[in-house]
């Protein structure tokens, strides 16, 4: 089992529409979670940070954590091409001080 | 303030080569990491500097990759005898703190190692 998963899509929406990805972490003592925008070329873009079970939302980017089920989400609403990217769920462990990425999602909002 | 950089941004070599790839971390951050991205993959972890000292090796693949970050701050990833399977883009990234809450890190532009 993959330390972090992500589904690697292509995740297709069309202009407007709610993009939902998702991504599983396997070890219980994560902290911390980070989502990434990754244009073809570049490097990763910090987006989203969330700490604690719940929602934590910022303008039309929405990050959802559920430790108990391992589980942490990003919405985004309102979706447009320039979102169309490959999304990477990092997770931070204290214990080890490493960030784990999974492979990450490539979203495609469709004009 | 001026974001992570990285040196080269391209860097073509042939096989045997030895080569350096050079980060600059924002002012402050005390955490530095290097990372090895392949296409269609997320960034794979290499090694992690707590100022000067090299805290977490473990990602390095073998002997013949080093890196050093002798004043706590620009960090040098040197690799020997390269072969081609090193291709890939090298990511540097920064953190100010490493406690994991507020641990949030930033990342450079890469520099893409070609072997050839």
């Amino acid at each position: 089992q993959k330390e972090v998963e992500q589904n690697s899509g292509p995740l297709s929406v069309p202009e407007g529409a709610i993009a939902s990805l998702n991504c599983t972490y396997s070890d219980r003592g994560s902290q911390s979670f980070f989502w990434y925008r990754q244009y073809s070329g570049k490097s990763p873009e910090l987006i989203m940070s969330i700490y604690s079970n719940g929602d934590k939302e910022d303008g039309r980017f929405t990050a959802q954590l559920n430790k108990a089920s391992q589980y942490v989400s990003l919405l985004i609403r309102d979706s447009q091409p320039s979102d169309s990217a490959t999304y990477l769920c990092a997770v931070f462990t204290s214990g080890t001080y490493k960030y784990i990425f999974g492979t990450g999602t490539r979203l495609k909002v469709l004009a | 303030g001026a974001g992570v950089s990285q040196t080269p941004s391209n860097k073509v070599t042939e096989k045997g080569k030895y080569v350096e790839l050079r980060c600059d971390p924002i002012s402050g951050h005390t955490a530095l990491y290097w990372y090895r991205q392949s296409l269609g993959q997320g960034p794979e972890f290499l090694i992690y500097f707590q100022g000067t000292g090299a805290a977490d090796d473990s990602g390095l693949p073998n002997d013949r990759f080093f890196a050093v970050r002798p004043e706590g701050s620009v960090s040098t990833l040197k690799i020997q005898r390269t072969e081609r399977g090193d291709s890939a883009v090298y990511l540097c990234a920064s953190s100010p703190r490493t406690s994991g809450i507020d641990g949030e890190q930033f990342f450079g532009p890469g520099t893409r190692l070609t072997v050839l």
